[in-house]
């Protein structure tokens, strides 16, 4: 199982990114896949989820209306738009797929995102 | 939302000894629903345990979960070098979907 983000960098306040996940390894159309990150020094936040066949898309309420999930089983690839983006959405960003649905059984290594002017 | 807190926030241990870490919930999660993860700096989180007291593929014996309703426990009977890090407990919901607790790090003493 490999799961590698991509697509973070810097951004200015009020601009927009939009991360990759690349899997490969495992039936990736059979998994929910999702999105959590980590905020320098800080614990993992959850940003949301998606099902396996791009249905069921959740997100945490701060989030939600800023940030789109989605996922493209052809390309075994899954996506975060990110909009409005803040200096406080600075963090690492991981994708981790969910093994059983109530737990997330492989991460990838995380892409940094920096929100600065 | 149901809250997780994480106790002590960090522990200070020598390698050979056993750690004990608890997770506790703002309200009752079913033990299907409560994992644990590890991670070591610069490095993303690795399932250990998942449904309170299973272990991920490739986890040592020495690392257990164990608790019920509100109070869960992971325990590191032996504490090798590796295993100094920080852990974090993970329980399943509705809304948010995965919620963590803050963290407990792990520090040689």
């Amino acid at each position: 199982v490999q799961l590698v983000e991509s697509g973070g960098g810097l951004v200015k306040p009020g601009g927009s990114l939009r991360l990759s996940c690349a899997a490969s390894g495992f039936p990736f159309s059979t998994y929910r896949m999702t999105w959590v990150r980590q905020a320098p020094g800080k614990g993992l936040e959850w940003i949301s989820s998606v099902g396996s066949s791009g249905n069921y898309i959740h997100y945490a309420v701060s989030m939600k209306g800023r940030f789109t999930i989605s996922r493209d089983n052809s390309k075994n690839s899954l996506y975060l738009q990110m909009n409005s983006l803040r200096a406080e959405d600075t963090a690492v960003y991981y994708c981790a797929r969910a093994g059983g649905l109530y737990y997330l059984d492989f991460w990838g290594q995380g892409t940094r995102v920096t929100v600065s002017s | 939302e149901i809250v997780l807190t994480q106790s002590p926030g960090t522990l200070s241990l020598s390698p050979g000894e056993r750690a004990t870490l608890s997770c506790r919930a703002s309200q009752s999660v079913s033990s299907d629903y409560l994992a644990w993860y590890q991670q070591t700096p610069g490095q993303a989180p690795r399932l250990l345990i998942y449904g309170a007291s299973i272990r991920a593929t490739g986890i040592p014996d020495r690392f257990s979960g164990s608790g019920s309703g509100t109070d869960f426990t992971l325990t590191i009977s032996r504490l090798e070098p590796e295993d100094f890090a920080v852990y974090y407990c993970q329980q399943y919901g509705s809304s948010p979907m995965y919620t963590f607790g803050q963290g407990t790090k792990l520090e040689i003493k």
